[in-house]
């Protein structure tokens, strides 16, 4: 399996609701990563875990939380957010995080989020 | 500070016509740099990085670490070209070391 999968390819909330993102990747990959896009913008990086444990959080709101269960799963924790939160998420997977060898980054297809 | 600017944000051309995507870069030490394609309804996906020095889909690009640029090219354009193009360089220091930052993109339309 060489890819990263993400559900729910789409999701609609209200700002008082509680929801998660999903993604999943079985390369073996020990890096993974929450993006967020917004249309016809490149991603912006939200989060990097490394063997299971976060290592970059870069100033996000805490109504996003993540989590990683096992090396395989990533998950986005989504509570109380605004409309201005609606976007692509992609997750994205590499082989190590910071690694001095060369190492790519791979990516799902995304969860389009609106906040209503 | 680290920036990374795709100059043009659209980009037309004629189908069998040459197409060259710019892409500057300012970082210090020496960044890993990829160019990565997002055509319409498709996952973001890699084209190529520097460090292989491999031609995917007729396009190659070149490290050029005098002038800092690392311009895509393609001398026939495809109609399946069109899509967006980013250029992401990758951190080699520092305490985002590994970190990939998108350029702002630049949408490639093929015209038949």
């Amino acid at each position: 399996d060489t890819e990263v999968t993400q559900t729910p390819k789409h999701l609609v909330m209200g700002m008082t609701n509680k929801k998660s993102l999903k993604c999943e990747q079985h390369m073996g990959h020990r890096a993974m990563y929450w993006y967020k896009q917004k249309a016809k913008k490149p991603p912006e990086l939200m989060f990097v875990y490394s063997y299971e444990k976060l290592s970059i959080n870069e100033s996000v709101p805490s109504r996003f939380s993540p989590e990683c269960p096992n090396s395989s799963l990533l998950n986005l924790h989504l509570h109380a957010l605004q409309p201005e939160d609606s976007a692509l998420y992609l997750c994205a997977s590499s082989q190590e995080w910071g690694a001095a060898r060369p190492d790519t980054q791979y990516f799902g297809p995304g969860t389009r989020l609106t906040v209503l | 500070a680290q920036r990374v600017t795709q100059p043009e944000k659209l980009l037309s051309v004629f189908k069998g016509a040459p197409v060259e995507l710019k892409c500057n870069y300012s970082y210090s030490g020496s960044p890993e740099l990829f160019w990565y394609v997002q055509y319409s309804r498709q996952r973001l996906q890699l084209l190529l990085r520097h460090i292989s020095r491999e031609s995917i889909k007729g396009f190659t690009a070149d490290l050029n670490k005098g002038e800092t640029s690392f311009h895509l090219k393609k001398p026939f354009a495809q109609e399946e070209d069109s899509a967006m193009y980013y250029c992401a360089p990758k951190n080699a220091g520092g305490t985002s070391y590994g970190k990939l930052t998108f350029g702002q993109g630049t949408i490639l339309t093929v015209h038949p």
